[in-house]
């Protein structure tokens, strides 16, 4: 079955640089989530989307920022990256037709290292 | 996550039942879920419970609910090698978006 993908897996990039990460959602999946988890953490709702209008905010950073598009993959755009984004970034996605609103899915993650 | 609190380890001989706990603060959550992160992987959804049920078994999986407690269990029969990794178990709330507990990694010996 087709799963949550996410790109790229790995990231590296320098303080005060912009990053952009990207979500495709399982098909027919209509909203979708970020979180991040930070080393030996739990990983933390940053922000998600439904049928592309921003659904809930977490504690996400007002430099960052994300949008889900009319194909319902999403991308999160982090600037002025400091050390401490570096992190491993989920997205993940459910339905919320049907018996599918249940469970919620989460892709492989985008490791984004921050030197 | 502040609200959802897991003991951090558990070690458990190879055969034997592992049992991992949770507390969660949030009465109003609908869905508790169970999910499995091994090294370097992603979250792996790998049952849920809703929280009007006391019980759900899924194969070698049991998940126990004491709402009056704010207590959610996950039971694994006859642990393998391979259920070694760290198990996140997680509330949801709001606007559907899951808080999570710290985490417990199990390792499983010999």
């Amino acid at each position: 079955a087709a799963g949550v993908i996410q790109s790229p897996r790995h990231l590296i990039k320098e303080k005060r640089e912009t990053a952009t990460l990207k979500c495709y959602p399982i098909p027919r999946h209509d909203t979708v989530y970020w979180y991040q988890q930070g080393p030996g953490q739990d990983p933390q709702f940053l922000i998600s989307f439904y049928e592309k209008m921003q659904s809930d905010k977490g504690s996400i950073p007002d430099r960052f920022s994300a949008q889900q598009f009319s194909d319902y993959h999403s991308e999160l755009n982090m600037s002025s990256l400091e050390l401490g984004d570096s992190a491993l970034y989920f997205c993940a996605s459910s339905s919320r037709k049907g018996s599918g609103r249940v469970e919620q899915y989460f892709g492989p993650g985008t490791r984004l290292t921050v030197t | 996550g502040e609200d959802v609190e897991q003991s951090l380890f558990l070690s458990v001989r190879e055969g034997d039942s592992s049992v991992i706990n949770c507390t969660y603060t949030d009465s109003s959550s609908t869905y508790l879920y169970w999910y499995k992160q091994e090294p370097g992987a992603g979250l792996q959804l790998l049952t849920y419970i809703f929280s009007n049920m006391d019980m759900k078994q899924d194969q070698r999986l049991t998940v126990l609910l004491n709402k009056k407690d704010k207590h959610l269990s996950l039971r694994i029969a006859d642990t393998q090698t391979g259920d070694s990794a760290i198990y996140f178990c997680a509330e949801r709330f709001g606007d559907y978006k899951l808080s999570f507990g710290a985490g417990t990694t199990v390792t499983v010996r010999a």
